[in-house]
């Protein structure tokens, strides 16, 4: 267990549609990254925060949109959902202190119809 | 932007042999990852290497940073069932201050055969 928590595990949804990723970082974790994993194109940077702002930006679509909360957990939300955007997404966190390592959840499983 | 080229793509050994797999690029890092995957799962950091020509072990893994950091090597001595998975390495495209992003390689799928 990474002690990262991530909500929902699974979620089907039609194409279109709106949902929302929740994850809580591990304890005393400050940054959450977001990763998307597809068969095609592996495991994707999307966005990176810190204590609550945006730091970096990777391939994430105009369509996806990320916060983090003063309590440091944070959202993902994807819209206007399409096919293409089935994958499954990872929450990542990491404490600066413990230099260049991170820790993965189990990811929430999107599949778009 | 930067690639890791990860190899081989998949591997079928029988229980009990050694693993050799590696990540190259023609970027240079200053650190090197290796994580694995199990299905299901989210990727577990293996081994993490911080300067050209370390060599770090993990059990019965030993992961290298390559001395040109453009690359490196992962092995497994003596496999088991329990290391099938899919491995990853890693490496921080860092740009200063807090930010990182890592960028992984595209796997390599192990299968060990009891």
């Amino acid at each position: 267990d990474s002690g990262v928590t991530q909500t929902p595990k699974h979620l089907i949804t039609a194409t279109g549609q709106r949902v929302t990723l929740r994850c809580s970082p591990r304890s005393g974790d400050l940054s959450v990254y977001w990763y998307q994993q597809s068969l095609d194109q592996g495991l994707q940077f999307l966005i990176q925060y810190y204590n609550g702002e945006e730091r970096a930006k990777g391939n994430i679509l105009e369509r996806f949109s990320a916060q983090q909360f003063p309590d440091l957990h944070s959202e993902l939300n994807l819209s206007s959902l399409e096919l293409g955007d089935s994958a499954l997404y990872f929450c990542a966190s990491s404490h600066l202190t413990e230099g260049n390592t991170i820790y993965f959840g189990e990811g929430s499983w999107l599949t778009v119809v | 932007g930067q690639q890791l080229n990860q190899s081989p793509q998949s591997m079928f050994i029988q229980e009990g042999e050694d693993v050799s797999m590696n990540c190259t690029s023609s970027s240079i890092f200053n650190t090197w990852l290796w994580y694995k995957q199990d299905p299901g799962e989210g990727p577990v950091l293996l081994i993490a290497l911080y300067k050209a020509g370390e060599l770090t072990s993990n059990g019965r893994l030993t992961a290298q940073f390559g001395i040109t950091r453009k690359d490196s090597f992962l092995n497994i001595s003596a496999s088991i069932p329990s290391d099938v998975g899919i491995y990853f390495c890693a490496a921080p495209a860092a740009s200063g201050g807090s930010n990182y992003k890592l960028t992984f390689g595209k796997g390599t799928l192990l299968t060990v055969n009891p």
